[in-house]
Formats: C-alpha cells, sequence, structure tokens
C-alpha cells in the first residue's frame, strides 16, 4: 500500500523560531492536505494542495506540493505558544481515500 | 452547525464487554470513516463508507464492525473488547470519498479498556 514518511516525529522550540516539516511518499499523489490536532481534540484541516508545485499559505503557515508531486513541506513562521500540536499529513491518489503521515508533535517553549 | 458529534467523550470498559462509539454528522457527506490513533502510529483507518448502505475495511478492521443505515449516522460496535482496543477513535467524512477528499474529523472518543 501507500507509504507516507512525515518528518521530524517532534519539534521543541523556541516562541518566534519558524518550523519545518515534510512528508515524502513512494507514490504520486494528487492531492496534499495538512491538518493540526490540538491536544484533546479531533485534527482540523489547515491547507489543501491539489496541483505540483502550488504554494498555499494559511496566515502564518505556507505548504508546497513537491514538483515531483511525492512530497510536500508545511512551514509555520514565527511560531507561538498555541503553535502547540500534532501535525499531521495526508495524500490522496486518485480514485483512492487519504493515508496519512504519522504526525509530527510540535511543542513551542514561551 | 455541528459538523461531527462523538459519543461517548471517553469510556472505560471492561475486557469482553459490547460497545458502540457514536458518530454523527449533518453535513449531508456521503462518505464517513472510522480511525484510530495510538501513539507514535498516527491515524489508522478501521471501517469506511462511502455512502449510505455500503461499508469498507480499511487497515486495521478486526475486532470492529460498522453499519451505516441513513446519511447521518456511522455508529463503530467492539463486539468483545479487548485491552489491545484502547485507543483513541476519530470519526471523519468528506462530501465524496474519493477526489478533493477533505476530511473532517469529530472530537474523538477516548476508550480504555481494561
Amino acid at each position: 500500500g501507500q507509504q507516507l514518511n512525515q518528518s521530524p516525529q517532534s519539534m521543541f522550540i523556541q516562541e518566534g523560531e519558524d518550523v519545518s516539516m515534510n512528508c515524502t511518499s513512494s507514490s504520486i499523489f494528487n492531492t496534499w492536505l495538512w491538518y493540526k490536532q490540538d491536544p484533546g481534540e479531533g485534527p482540523v484541516l489547515l491547507i489543501a494542495l491539489y496541483k505540483a508545485g502550488e504554494l498555499t499559505s494559511n496566515g502564518r503557515l505556507t505548504a508546497q506540493f513537491g514538483i515531483t508531486r511525492k512530497d510536500s513541506f508545511l512551514n509555520i513562521s514565527a511560531s507561538i505558544p498555541s503553535d502547540v500540536g500534532i501535525y499531521f499529513c495526508a495524500g490522496q491518489t486518485s480514485g483512492s481515500r487519504l493515508t496519512f503521515g504519522e504526525g509530527t508533535q510540535l511543542t513551542v517553549n514561551p | 452547525i455541528a459538523g461531527i458529534t462523538q459519543a461517548p467523550t471517553s469510556q472505560i470498559l471492561a475486557a469482553g464487554r459490547r460497545m458502540t462509539l457514536r458518530c454523527t454528522q449533518d453535513m449531508r457527506h456521503n462518505a464517513m470513516y472510522w480511525y484510530r490513533q495510538d501513539l507514535g502510529l498516527g491515524l489508522r483507518l478501521i471501517h469506511y463508507s462511502n455512502t449510505a448502505g455500503t461499508t469498507g475495511k480499511g487497515e486495521v478492521p478486526d475486532g470492529y464492525s460498522v453499519s451505516r443505515a441513513n446519511t447521518d449516522d456511522f455508529p463503530l460496535t467492539l463486539a468483545s473488547a479487548v485491552p489491545s482496543q484502547t485507543s483513541v477513535y476519530f470519526c471523519a467524512s468528506s462530501n465524496t470519498p474519493t477526489s478533493y477528499n477533505e476530511q473532517f474529523f469529530g472530537p474523538g472518543t477516548r476508550l480504555t479498556v481494561l
């Protein structure tokens, strides 16, 4: 089946620092999604990417759909304490369901 | 608009007992999903339903069953719970099962099987 490798598994940063995380796949995807899960809650969609090379921003968040269609990254600029949580990437090929990465646990120290 | 609701919020269950986790969505989405989330393993798909009246097995279906009698409800049943089913369970839905699949998640049910 499809495999998604998400890295890093965890990050500990200081408030104000920038963050970068990425996902790579063994398969080509048509869609990349990035979710955030706050402690004790369900994942919430942050950014959706539908075309290779697409770069999309949502406030301090920026995500890109890799040219090869096998990877995507998420950047968070000027982190704040409420950025704490687990970030998941998810990819989809045409006609299939979403495959989720294992998540990146982000801790922001004030 | 409630989106997706799950019940109960949490439950402690004795091994061998039967348990049904409830999930209801009010977005009229065609597709619904059940995931379990375990530390270090991310989200793993248990069962899914592409539309009312149909269901399918996901990555880890053993020990679980589902039904989809109507569009809104997608209950997950553990016929005889075992400790390895201790996990956080998330229900999700999407307008379509495939293309442009933006899934929306419920708040989760934390289940402990002793």
